[in-house]
Parts: structure tokens; C-alpha cells; sequence
């Protein structure tokens, strides 16, 4: 079965930084990915499908690459909606989890 | 939009079954291509997959909870439900029901489901 982990578990930034956040999944799983966002007692939200393709609506500071089993969020300009939790999905299997907080 | 509403029991006694269901509006129960999934997430931890009905009908569960859980659709109610059997304090979690073509794209909000004696 597929694993994904997720680095760092935690991370301090600011307003205005530039934050990335690196889900490695155990086995090669092409573009097969999602980021999400869940925000504190809300239900997550679909920010990146098939590892780079922004969902409607989602701002533009949100971006996500990779193939194969290394994939990277990333945050340019960090606003303060953006203190999250943020997950990586293939299929039927989420990441951890990364907490983004405030520094 | 298609909108997704979680409802049930927001606490259970251990070896009871719990019921959950998922109203949907703004569209059919299951889009044609799509799924519908439940998804828990325990208080203070990640998210779990716990199983999906595709438009077809089929179901596909998460090993973990196979012999314990089952879903499936009502489609003049335009709804989905859950039932959990056997539950014991490991299965308190916030319950979302959760659908897409590929990903999940829409989310309900969740319902928080206590078991306690």
C-alpha cells in the first residue's frame, strides 16, 4: 500500500513569506495528487488536483509541482487565511498533515 | 454548487451502530463519473478515508473498517449513509461525506460523532 509523509509536521512563518511544504509518497504515483486546506473546525478544501492544476477559486499564491513520488506545495506571500492545516491525498490515502502557524 | 449536509446522532454508546447520512442538493446523489466518500477525522488528528460508492454502485471500503462498515445511496432522498457497527471510543471523530470525479472537491462541514458510555 502507498504512504504518504509529509515535511515538516510544523512550521512557523510569517505574513508576506514564502512557505513550502514536501509530501513524498512510498511509491511512484505519476501526477496523482491533491493538496487541501483545512483551516481550524472546517471541513478541508481542495486547493491543487493532479499535483499542479489549481482548483477553481483557489488564489494564485498557491502552487504545486512534482511527479513520480516527491511533490512540493508552496505559498508565495503568506496571508493570514493562509494559517492552516495543509494535506496531501492520493486516492484513498491523505498525508499527515503540516500545520502552518503563525512565527 | 453541488452541497453536501451531514446529519445524525452526535453520540453513541459502545457496541451500537451509528448512522450517519449525507443530504445532497444543488445536484443528483452521485454526479454520473463521480463517488461519494466518508471521510473521519478524530479530534485533534488527521484524516481517514473510510470508503466510497462510485455512481455505479460500487463500493470500495478502507480494510481497517471493511467487516464494521457499510454505505449506500438513496436516490429519492438524494442521500448517502453510512453505518458503523460495533463502534468503541476509537471511533469518535468528526464524520465528513466528501465527493469528486477524481478528487474530493466538495466537502459537508462534518458532524461530530462521540462515543461514550
Amino acid at each position: 500500500d502507498i504512504q504518504l509523509t509529509q515535511s515538516p509536521s510544523f512550521l512557523s512563518a510569517s505574513i508576506g513569506d514564502r512557505v513550502t511544504i514536501t509530501c513524498r509518497a512510498s511509491l511512484g504515483i505519476s501526477s496523482y495528487l491533491a493538496w487541501y486546506q483545512q483551516r481550524p473546525g472546517k471541513a478541508p478544501k481542495l486547493l491543487i488536483y493532479a499535483a499542479s492544476t489549481l482548483q477553481s477559486g483557489v488564489p494564485s499564491r498557491f502552487s504545486g509541482s512534482g511527479s513520480g513520488t516527491d511533490f512540493i506545495l508552496t505559498i508565495t506571500s503568506l496571508q493570514p487565511e493562509d494559517f492552516a492545516t495543509y494535506y496531501c491525498q492520493h486516492l484513498t490515502v491523505f498525508g499527515p498533515g503540516t500545520k502552518v502557524h503563525i512565527k | 454548487q453541488v452541497l453536501l449536509q451531514e446529519s445524525g446522532p452526535g453520540l453513541k454508546k459502545p457496541s451500537e451502530t451509528l448512522s450517519l447520512t449525507c443530504t445532497v442538493s444543488g445536484g443528483p446523489v452521485i454526479k454520473n463519473g463521480h463517488f461519494c466518500s466518508w471521510i473521519r477525522q478524530p479530534p485533534g488528528k488527521g484524516l481517514e478515508w473510510m470508503g466510497y460508492i462510485y455512481y455505479s454502485g460500487t463500493t470500495n471500503y478502507n480494510p481497517s473498517l471493511k467487516s464494521r462498515v457499510t454505505m449506500s445511496v438513496d436516490t429519492s432522498k438524494n442521500q448517502m449513509s453510512l453505518k458503523l457497527t460495533s463502534v468503541t471510543a476509537a471511533d469518535t471523530a468528526v464524520y465528513y461525506c466528501a465527493g469528486g470525479e477524481y478528487y474530493f472537491d466538495y466537502w459537508g462541514q462534518g458532524t461530530l460523532v462521540t462515543v461514550s458510555s
